[in-house]
């Protein structure tokens, strides 16, 4: 069964950092477009970060550029959020997805980041 | 990198078909056709329900169908059934591979 797992959430006070991973199992996340997306209490899903499968292009949502690095681990079948100067509204449920021809497939269960003091 | 507008509320008696909207613009939705439809149950994962606008992924009902015309994409879903209750979002490729979500339609089945 193909599945993605999330895992790092927690709570982080303002300023802080935190790595989320997500790994893959039943399949090779190595030939897979990669994304991070999030959403937080009340709102909706919002695009974060894609990573391409050799992991040399990555792109960002304006509102993280600049303090979050989308990388990966081919052997280790992971991806990484590296996640800086965390702010409140960086409170949310974080997802990874493959991509398949710019859709967003498979879905893991997310994991939640909470920042605050 | 503005969100797609999407209203907030739709609703439907079980077996009426209902249609929620998603507007962008001609950078997004209207510029081609990696449009997306997901739904959400509370608590749950993302569900893709249609991609490449009008296209169902294996296992999904042929009560969910989508199209576009310019700017704005449509999910149709007929013949409602109470699971259909949930958030559905549409999402498109919105240049230099980022992508755009709507806001997310809450569709109630009364």
């Amino acid at each position: 069964e193909v599945q993605l797992v999330e895992s790092g959430g927690g709570l982080v006070q303002p300023g802080g950092s935190l790595r989320l991973s997500c790994v893959g199992s039943g399949f090779s996340l190595s030939t897979s477009w990669m994304h991070w997306v999030r959403k937080a209490p009340g709102k909706g899903l919002v695009w974060v970060s894609l990573i391409k499968s050799d992991g040399t292009s990555t792109t960002y949502a304006d509102s993280v550029k600049g303090r979050f690095i989308i990388s990966r681990d081919n052997v280790k079948n992971t991806v990484y959020l590296q996640m800086n100067s965390l702010r409140d509204e960086d409170t949310a449920v974080y997802y990874c997805a493959t991509d398949r021809y710019y859709t967003l497939n498979v879905w893991g269960q997310g994991t939640t980041v909470t920042v605050s003091s | 990198q503005s969100a797609l507008t999407q209203p907030r509320s739709v609703s439907g008696s079980p077996g009426q078909s209902v249609t929620l909207s998603c507007t962008g613009t001609s950078g997004d939705v209207g510029g081609h056709n990696y449009v997306s439809w997901y739904q959400q149950h509370s608590g749950k994962a993302p569900k893709v329900m249609i991609y490449d606008v009008s296209t169902r992924p294996s296992g999904v009902p042929d009560r969910f169908s989508g199209s576009k015309s310019g700017n704005t994409a449509s999910l149709t879903i007929s013949g409602l059934q109470p699971e259909d209750e949930a958030d559905y979002y549409c999402c498109s490729l919105a240049g230099s591979y980022t992508w755009v979500f709507g806001g997310g339609t809450k569709l109630t089945v009364l």
